[in-house]
């Protein structure tokens, strides 16, 4: 089954404990980003990468790191958690960068509590 | 970024059709029109998207005015399961990149 797989699915931290949240995708996709989604703002892109080594900042990137070593994988990186970091995440996939017409596809989401 | 506005909310019954709208004056003519929908608890799912003709896929349908400048997504049949946020986005192309941006959407009810 085509898929977007996140893990933690909930992850409560405290201030500051370095964290890792993995997404994968099993369609041979270039195209990866990481969303935000709180209440009252929507949902918002972190970073996204275009290919395999290829990463960039969207609209909220402050406090996220992100790696692209192979295709499949795109690990989102918080080095120092904050409480403002308290927010539901989502890693999507799409077949390339470059097309506007390509649906994306979207993991089922991470929960994060930063105390 | 071109820009879309939606009902914050629509309510409507069970097995009747639905008619999402959405408005995009702003539309540039090479604007892909994306409908994607989130269930409760799930993250976005992509339903339909069109750039100037009609268009049907087994989801749901797409009706774009003539002008471009607003967009009807229509479900035939609701069922309970289509409870859910619909996103009216247009694709946003900056640099080759892929953001969706997303609005607030419309929040559909459907009652038994």
């Amino acid at each position: 089954e085509a898929q977007v797989t996140q893990n933690p699915r909930y992850l409560i931290t405290v201030t500051g404990k370095k964290l890792t949240v993995t997404c994968s995708q099993n369609m041979n996709h270039e195209y990866m980003s990481w969303y935000r989604q709180d209440p009252g703002l929507g949902l918002r892109q972190i970073y996204y990468s275009m290919n395999v080594e290829v990463t960039d900042k969207g609209d909220v990137p402050e406090g996220y790191k992100v790696s692209r070593k192979e295709k499949r994988n795109f690990p989102l990186i918080l080095e120092s958690p904050s409480p403002n970091q308290t927010s539901l995440y989502f890693c999507a996939s799409t077949l390339t960068g470059t097309d506007s017409y390509n649906e994306q596809f979207f993991g089922p989401g991470t929960r994060l509590t930063v105390l | 970024d071109a820009k879309t506005t939606q009902p914050n909310s629509m309510e409507s019954n069970e097995e009747e059709p639905v008619h999402l709208p959405c408005n995009h004056s702003t539309i540039s003519g090479t604007d892909y029109i994306h409908w994607y929908r989130q269930l409760p608890s799930q993250g976005p799912e992509y339903v339909i998207h069109g750039l100037t003709s009609n268009v049907n896929n087994r989801m749901a349908s797409l009706a774009i005015a003539e002008d471009r400048k607003s967009s009807t997504l229509i479900l035939h049949r609701a069922t309970l399961r289509d409870a859910a946020v619909y996103y009216c986005i247009l694709r946003d192309e900056i640099q080759g990149a892929q953001k969706l941006v997303f609005g607030q959407g419309t929040r559909l009810t459907i009652n038994p």
